[in-house]
C-alpha cells in the first residue's frame, strides 16, 4: 500500500530564516506531486506541482521554490521566510491516470 | 482562470441531513471532488463525480451538474463526528492539478 510522509509535524522559524520541508511517497512510482498551502481558516492554495523528476509548475508567484530530486521525493524550500509564509503546508500524490488525491499529515509553519 | 464558490460556514443538528453547494466556472472540466477536513488535519477524500448525476457512498451523497456548473454534497444522519470542513475541488481536463475552494465549515450541534 501507498503512504506518504511530510516532516517536521510542527516548525517555527524566523523571519528571514531559510526553510526546507520534505515529503516522501511509498508503494508507487512516477506520482504527480503537489504541495499546498492553507492559512488559518482558509482553503488550500496550490503552490507547485510535478509530474516527474525535475519538472516543477510553479501556481503562485512568491519566494519559494519547490524541487523533485528523486521520483518520490518533494521538497519545499525559501530562502528567506516571510511572515505571510505561515500555514499549514500539506503534500499530496496521485497516481498518473487516476483521480483522487491523497495528502500528506502535513507541517505547521510559524513564521516568528 | 476558475472560480470555486460555496458557503463560509453552516450549521446543522445531530441527525439531521445537510446539503453543500459549490458553484464552479472553469474551462476544460474534468471532474469534482469533496474532501473533508478536520480542524488540524489533512484533508480526506470524500467522492468524484465527472458526470451528471448523484454518487451515493453511505450516509455521503454527492451530486453533479456540469450544464450548471453546480454540485452539492449532501450528509444524512448527521453524527458529531461530521463537524468538519468540507472542501469542493475542480479537475481541468488540460491539468494534472486539482483547484480547491475556500471549504465549508460544518458545525454539529446536538
Amino acid at each position: 500500500s501507498q503512504t506518504i510522509h511530510q516532516w517536521p509535524a510542527t516548525l517555527v522559524q524566523p523571519v528571514g530564516s531559510p526553510l526546507s520541508l520534505e515529503c516522501t511517497v511509498e508503494g508507487t512510482s512516477n506520482p504527480n506531486l503537489y504541495w499546498y498551502r492553507q492559512a488559518a481558516g482558509r482553503g488550500l492554495q496550490l503552490l507547485f506541482y510535478s509530474v516527474g523528476i525535475g519538472q516543477i509548475s510553479s501556481e503562485v508567484p512568491q519566494n519559494l521554490s519547490a524541487s523533485r530530486p528523486q521520483d518520490r521525493q518533494f521538497i519545499l524550500s525559501s530562502k528567506k521566510l516571510l511572515l505571510s509564509d505561515s500555514g499549514f503546508y500539506l503534500c499530496a500524490w496521485r497516481m498518473q491516470g487516476v483521480y483522487e488525491q491523497y495528502f500528506g499529515p502535513g507541517t505547521r509553519l510559524t513564521v516568528t | 482562470g476558475q472560480n470555486i464558490d460555496q458557503p463560509t460556514e453552516m450549521t446543522a443538528t445531530e441527525g439531521a441531513i445537510v446539503q453543500i453547494n459549490c458553484t464552479y466556472q472553469t474551462s476544460g472540466f474534468n471532474g469534482l471532488f469533496w474532501y473533508q477536513q478536520h480542524a488540524g488535519e489533512a484533508p480526506t477524500f470524500l467522492s468524484y463525480n465527472v458526470l451528471d448525476g448523484l454518487e451515493e457512498k453511505g450516509r455521503f451523497s454527492s451530486f453533479l451538474s456540469r450544464s450548471k456548473g453546480y454540485s452539492y454534497l449532501l450528509l444524512k444522519e448527521l453524527q458529531m463526528k461530521d463537524s468538519a470542513s468540507y472542501l469542493c475541488a475542480v479537475r481541468r481536463s488540460s491539468a494534472s492539478k486539482i483547484i480547491f475552494g475556500s471549504g465549508t465549515r460544518l458545525s454539529i450541534r446536538p
